[in-house]
């Protein structure tokens, strides 16, 4: 079964570095997955979509702080020099019979 | 500049119907697929279903906690999407984002509409 998994919260420092998660269940390790930004009392905005080989493709707009990687079966997004903008829900989504999400992350700058 | 206007949210008692609408423009509306999701209050995003585009058939697909229930329909001549909900239970109160699909993944997103089913 298709399963996105996140962790529930994370913390970094303004204008540092902060790299999250989004782990694909068991057997689905060649799936690509999308990342998508909600910020407080605003609807989501799509960041980039990952593939398994690592290579992203951004939205427009979106800042070059923000990068996206993988290493098999984990999809990550990293986000640089941190601003108190950053301080969002990160849910990362893919698909295969249907749409899936994962939990999302709480990202705090701190 | 792509856009996506959702209307039709409200108040609305367990067991009515309501249409939400997605009202698109910046693109060619009939070359995508659109897509349902919704969030409720202090939760996690929730797929609600999708309709693909003509030239994939125009099927629909539907989450399992809304089948028999919600139904996805378009008109690419008004570039308008359509969510007709009935049957409403408490459980679906949410804000319902139409977003747009590239490939298989959500790359635009609309600002939302409420939905708040209560008697």
């Amino acid at each position: 079964q298709l399963v996105l998994t996140q962790s529930p919260s994370a913390s970094a420092s303004l204008g540092a570095s902060v790299k999250l998660t989004c782990t694909l269940s068991s057997g689905h390790s060649s799936y690509a997955i999308a990342w998508h930004q909600q910020q407080p009392e605003k609807g989501p905005r799509y960041l980039m979509k990952v593939n398994s080989d690592g290579s992203h493709s951004k939205g427009d707009g979106i800042p070059d702080r923000f990068s996206g990687s993988s290493s098999g079966a984990e999809r990550y997004l990293t986000i640089s020099s941190l601003q108190s903008e950053d301080e969002a829900d990160y849910y990362c989504q893919t698909w295969g019979t249907d749409i899936l999400f994962g939990g999302g992350t709480k990202l705090t700058v701190l | 500049e792509v856009q996506l206007v959702e209307s039709g949210g409200g108040l609305v008692q367990p067991g009515r119907s309501l249409r939400l609408s997605c009202t698109a423009s910046g693109f060619t509306f009939g070359d995508y697929a659109m897509n349902w999701v919704r969030q409720a209050p202090g939760k996690g995003l929730e797929w609600v279903g999708f309709i693909r585009s003509k030239t994939y058939g125009g099927t629909t697909e539907n989450a399992a906690s809304v089948k028999g229930r919600f139904t996805i329909s378009r008109d690419d001549s008004k570039s308008i999407a359509y969510l007709q909900m009935n049957s409403l239970k408490t459980e679906d109160t949410a804000v319902y984002y139409c977003t747009r699909i590239t490939g298989s993944h959500i790359d635009h997103w609309g600002q939302g509409t409420l939905v708040t089913v209560s008697s």
